[in-house]
């Protein structure tokens, strides 16, 4: 069965201190593995798509990156507008999200 | 602007009093699916569907019924509904390769009592 376990669930930050969250997965015949945001009471925003491993993917504060078995959301220098609780999902014959890693960035 | 609208964004019912929350997208999208979101359990997929009168279930499908008459359109129909049903609800589609991303909707918070 296709399984995708994100740590740590929760994660505090002071502003400009870089950390990884970690999206861990099992999953045969991988088509996709994506990155959303989703802030309190709205839908999940995409981020990133990665495809095979060694793929990375930028934007602004954010680095993804795809091993066989798991991908790294890096935030390099995080202000307090990148809180949000960041969701892992893989595709195969469908989607599978993961529980989520909740991000506080404290000013 | 290409987006997926749920409605309503909010219901408070009162058991076993049948509801339907609706979904479309304009997108063109062969695949939509539901999701229930609970604290501490992420989201759980109820049904999707590949494509026109194509459904499937999902993790959580119990208590739970969808249709996909129309490409545009997966409403999603709760008969009887319960308070364990109380949770956030997401719609969403994507391609049908499921290569590209997922466009969520805003989301109904549904309350049972």
């Amino acid at each position: 069965e296709d399984q995708v376990t994100q740590s740590p669930e929760a994660l505090r930050l002071q502003e400009g201190e870089s950390s990884s969250l970690n999206c861990s997965y099992t999953v045969s015949g991988l088509r996709g593995l994506f990155w959303y945001r989703q802030d309190p009471g709205k839908g999940p925003e995409f981020l990133f798509t990665l495809y095979s491993a060694g793929e990375e993917k930028e934007k602004e504060r954010l680095k993804a990156t795809l091993t066989k078995k798991e991908s790294f959301l890096h935030i390099t220098a995080p202000k307090p507008e990148d809180s949000a609780t960041y969701l892992c999902a893989v595709s195969n014959n469908d989607m599978r999200f993961g529980a989520g890693t909740r991000l506080t960035v404290k000013p | 602007e290409a987006q997926v609208t749920q409605n309503p964004r909010y219901l408070i019912t009162v058991t076993g009093k049948k509801l339907t929350v609706t979904c479309s997208q304009n997108m063109n999208h062969e695949y939509m699916s539901w999701y229930r979101q609970d604290p501490g359990l992420g989201l759980r997929q109820i049904y999707y569907s590949m494509n026109v009168e194509v459904t499937d279930k999902g993790d959580v499908p119990e208590g739970y019924k969808v249709s996909r008459k129309e490409k545009r359109n997966f409403p999603l129909i709760l008969e009887s509904p319960s308070p364990n049903q109380t949770s956030l609800y997401f719609c969403a589609s994507s391609n049908r390769d499921l290569n590209t991303e997922a466009f969520f909707g805003q989301g109904t918070r549904l309350t049972v009592v």
